[in-house]
Order: structure tokens, then C-alpha cells, then sequence
């Protein structure tokens, strides 16, 4: 059974710091593993996606990498700031539904 | 990509009542979903909405109690029966392309039962 962890469960870091996130499932059969974001009581903001052929994704100050092998990805956040305080969530997919871990809750000190 | 509207976007219901959320997606797609966020969880799948026919339901959750409808590949019903305390939770729509296999998920329903 896929299981998807992600750590840590919360981070606090002052602004302008460099980050990274982590994320491990049991299972390498993905077709592709994404990370969102979640502001409080709102829905989710898809950021990245890696198909399981790729092995990193950018978008702006974001970077993710996928090692399938390993059962690994990353969530690299640079120079980050106060907006992007938020749960970052990841997820894989082994068929038709998505499996999440239950996320990492981020707070960048001004 | 797919955008995803609900309706209502938060509801304070009282026990016993039932409530439909409503999903509109922008373009058609084929995959669906339906899914419930209770207070400090990650996000757990109640079913899979299918176009014309029933719904295929996750372990824990039953038709009676989240009867769905999907009349087209754009628009789907989330119908919460019978609500309890226990049933106050985000709801989520979320889709699924089968070009890219990426998921979009709609802004929520906020619902508190009292």
C-alpha cells in the first residue's frame, strides 16, 4: 500500500532563507508526483508537477526533484518570503487517485 | 489546466439537515472527484464522480450518507445527509486531466454543522 510522509509536520525560518521540504513514498510505480499548496481554509494551489519520467520541475523560486528509485522528492523554496507561509502538500500517483502525506506547515518570520 | 468554481463556498448547517455543494469545471474532463478536509487533516478521497452512472465510494463512506450526481463531463453534486458535528469539514472538488494526469482542486466549502 502507497504511503506518502512528509517531513517535518512545521518549519519556522526568518525571510530570505533557502529551504527544502521533504517527501518519501513506499512505492516507486507513480506516474507522476505533484506539490501544492494550501493557505488556511482555502482549497489547493497546484505548484508543481514531475512526471515519472522527469527527474526536477521550476517554476520562479521553486525547484522540485523526484528520485523514484529512492522514493524521494524535494521542494526546494529560494529567497523566501513571508507570503509564502502556507501548508505545502505532496502527492503521488499510482492509478487513477492521488495519495497525499499530510503536508508540511511553513511560517516565514518577517 | 481546469478551473474549478463551488457553490457554497462556507455553510453553518444544523444537525440533522442535509447540504449540496455544487462543482462547475471550465472545460470537460473525464475525472472527478470529491474530497473532505477535516480540521488539521490532510485530505481524504470520499468518491470518484462518474459520468452517468453511480459514483465509486472510498472505504468509510456510503451513498446514503454522500449521494453524488454527475450529469455531464462539467458539473457534479456533493449532497452531505443528515448532518452531525462530526461532518464539519472543507469539501473539495478536484479534477483530473488524463493528458498531463494533473490534479486541480476547487476552493473549498467550508462547512460547520451545529
Amino acid at each position: 500500500k502507497q504511503e506518502v510522509t512528509q517531513i517535518p509536520a512545521a518549519l519556522s525560518v526568518p525571510e530570505g532563507e533557502n529551504l527544502v521540504l521533504n517527501c518519501s513514498f513506499t512505492d516507486s510505480a507513480i506516474y507522476n508526483l505533484q506539490w501544492f499548496r494550501q493557505d488556511p481554509g482555502k482549497g489547493l494551489t497546484s505548484l508543481l508537477l514531475i512526471q515519472s519520467s522527469q527527474r526536477e520541475q521550476t517554476s520562479g523560486r521553486l525547484n522540485a526533484s523526484l528520485d523514484k528509485s529512492s522514493g524521494r522528492s524535494t521542494l526546494y523554496i529560494a529567497a523566501s518570503q513571508p507570503g509564502d507561509s502556507a501548508t505545502y502538500l505532496c502527492a503521488v500517483r499510482p492509478d487513477d487517485k492521488i495519495i497525499f502525506g499530510k503536508g508540511t506547515r511553513l511560517h516565514i518570520l518577517p | 489546466s481546469a478551473v474549478i468554481s463551488q457553490k457554497p463556498s462556507r455553510d453553518i448547517c444544523q444537525r440533522g439537515t442535509s447540504l449540496t455543494i455544487q462543482c462547475q469545471v471550465d472545460s470537460q474532463v473525464t475525472m472527478m472527484f470529491w474530497y473532505r478536509q477535516q480540521p488539521g487533516q490532510s485530505l481524504t478521497l470520499i468518491a470518484t464522480a462518474n459520468q452517468g452512472s453511480e459514483a465509486t465510494y472510498e472505504s468509510g463512506f456510503v451513498i446514503d450518507k454522500f449521494p453524488i450526481s454527475r450529469p455531464n463531463l462539467t458539473f457534479s453534486t456533493l449532497t452531505v445527509s443528515n448532518m452531525s458535528p462530526e461532518d464539519s469539514s472543507i469539501y473539495l472538488c478536484s479534477v483530473s486531466t488524463r493528458v498531463s494526469y494533473e490534479q486541480y482542486f476547487g476552493p473549498g466549502t467550508r462547512l460547520t454543522v451545529t
